[in-house]
């Protein structure tokens, strides 16, 4: 699995948008990208995945590039219970084991 | 949404003891499971792949017979900590692959006194 290289930590104001990048460069096709958070003490909770088209649910919006070697996870208004370590993951489509990385602890500061 | 059920949350033994943490997937059947530990301030650490009807996959440098993994049925799989020392306290993390991504039970605090 390709390996994915985040910063250690991001601060962002509380209803701004939090912007949290992810580089994996040797990415390749059949790789998705994969975001989780993990709240203090509590196990990881899925935020959300794509392959190459940009993707947004209820939680967040998932920006890949065109080469797909960095994606972007936003989280449009952020409150302080999206204070967390965010996990960018590339996992291949035939399943497999999810390789954690460092992540990048987020903090939502008032 | 599909749920991974971890139990116990927190558990304390004594030096010497086992200890068992059962994960459960409550609305969908899981014939592979994943156990992850996470020390505090680190990142979550792979240990082995749990595999209905067969043996586990251990990650390289985790003792298979001091990590023993049972994955009986399609909802279950244990981990017993066995002869637990207290280098063994940690947060240990389970998880489970419903239909895409994975679903992570909310851990178990794993204290050896």
């Amino acid at each position: 699995d390709a390996k994915t290289t985040q910063p250690p930590s991001m601060d962002c104001a509380e209803g701004r948008a939090a912007n949290l990048p992810c580089n994996h460069s040797t990415i390749s096709g059949n790789e998705y990208v994969y975001w989780y958070r993990q709240i203090h003490s509590q196990g990881p909770q899925y935020i959300i995945h794509g392959l190459k088209n940009n993707e947004t649910n209820e939680m967040a919006s998932l920006i890949i590039t065109e080469d797909r070697k960095s994606s972007t996870l936003i989280l449009p208004h952020a409150t302080l219970r999206d204070t967390a370590v965010y996990y960018c993951i590339v996992r291949d489509s035939q399943g497999g084991k999810l390789i954690f990385g460092q992540g990048t602890e987020l903090s939502v500061k008032p | 949404g599909a749920v991974v059920s971890q139990h116990p949350s927190r558990v304390i033994c004594k030096s010497g003891t086992s200890v068992k943490i059962e994960c459960r997937s409550l609305d969908f059947q899981a014939t592979t499971m994943f156990w992850y530990r996470q020390f505090p301030k680190q990142s979550l650490m792979l240990m082995a792949t749990s595999n209905e009807g067969s043996k586990a996959t251990y990650e390289q440098g985790v003792e298979k017979d001091k990590f023993l993994i049972n994955h009986a049925s399609l909802t279950l799989s244990t981990l017993t900590v066995t002869s637990a020392h207290p280098e063994d306290s940690s947060f240990y993390i389970c998880s489970a692959s419903p239909t895409y991504g994975y679903t992570f039970g909310s851990g178990t605090r794993l204290t050896v006194v």
